[in-house]
């Protein structure tokens, strides 16, 4: 009954260092996405995958790239950090739009933080 | 793109009293989903109620009711018989045919003892 598990749920980087956030979902689910939650601007769409094999850029893909490896994982990238990338991420994941209710499951979140 | 807006960024309410939260949003859309989702301490986002714009009927779920202004482009939640274990952030999410789902930036509600 995992859900969504997003690893690791804590992590402090230095600026210049990279890093890979790892999501994982275990109901079969099409739709998969990475927000960034920051005080005072609720959740915002970081980059999200239709299918398997395809990804969209969302409101703020800026330093992020993303890979949907297969149906079940999507990791986010974070190639060289910067301290504005300071936040708390969130996977999310989602059956085929038109199908049951169009809600998101979230993972619990990724606290990051960049020195 | 669409755009959802809480214009409340802190309520508080006593225990046991009604108190509800405000949403606005802009789209050209004629179906699509609207959602309420609680966010304790504990940031795990939690599902609180959903409604699709084609119903004109207002969801309820348990103490937890909308009014949904279509026309308007209104989606208000009441929390009736308010608890503590209510307290939390809510946020309004509206979720379109291109299936990303776009969040406002939150109302932090407390309650008072």
């Amino acid at each position: 009954n995992a859900g969504v598990t997003q690893t690791p749920k804590f992590q402090v980087l230095k600026t210049g260092q990279s890093m890979t956030l790892q999501c994982a979902q275990d109901m079969n689910h099409n739709s998969m996405y990475w927000y960034r939650q920051d005080p005072g601007m609720g959740l915002r769409l970081i980059y999200y995958s239709a299918s398997e094999g395809t990804t969209d850029k969302g409101e703020v893909p800026n330093g992020y790239n993303v890979s949907r490896l297969n149906k079940r994982e999507f990791s986010l990238r974070l190639e060289s950090a910067a301290p504005s990338q300071t936040s708390v991420y969130f996977c999310a994941s989602s059956p085929p739009w038109g199908r049951n209710t169009g809600e998101l499951f979230f993972g619990e979140g990724s606290r990051l933080t960049v020195l | 793109a669409q755009t959802v807006t809480q214009s409340q960024p802190e309520m508080s309410v006593q225990e046991a009293e009604t108190v509800t939260l405000s949403c606005t949003y802009d789209t050209s859309e004629s179906d699509y989903y609207l959602f309420w989702y609680k966010q304790p301490p504990s940031r795990q986002m939690i599902l609180v109620i959903r409604q699709e714009a084609y119903k004109q009927q207002n969801a309820t779920e348990n103490r937890f009711s909308v009014n949904f202004q279509k026309a308007a482009k209104s989606f208000s939640l009441k929390i009736s018989d308010s608890q503590l274990g209510d307290a939390a952030m809510y946020f309004c999410a509206y979720k379109g045919g291109n299936e990303k789902l776009t969040f406002g930036t939150g109302t932090r509600l407390t309650i008072i003892p």
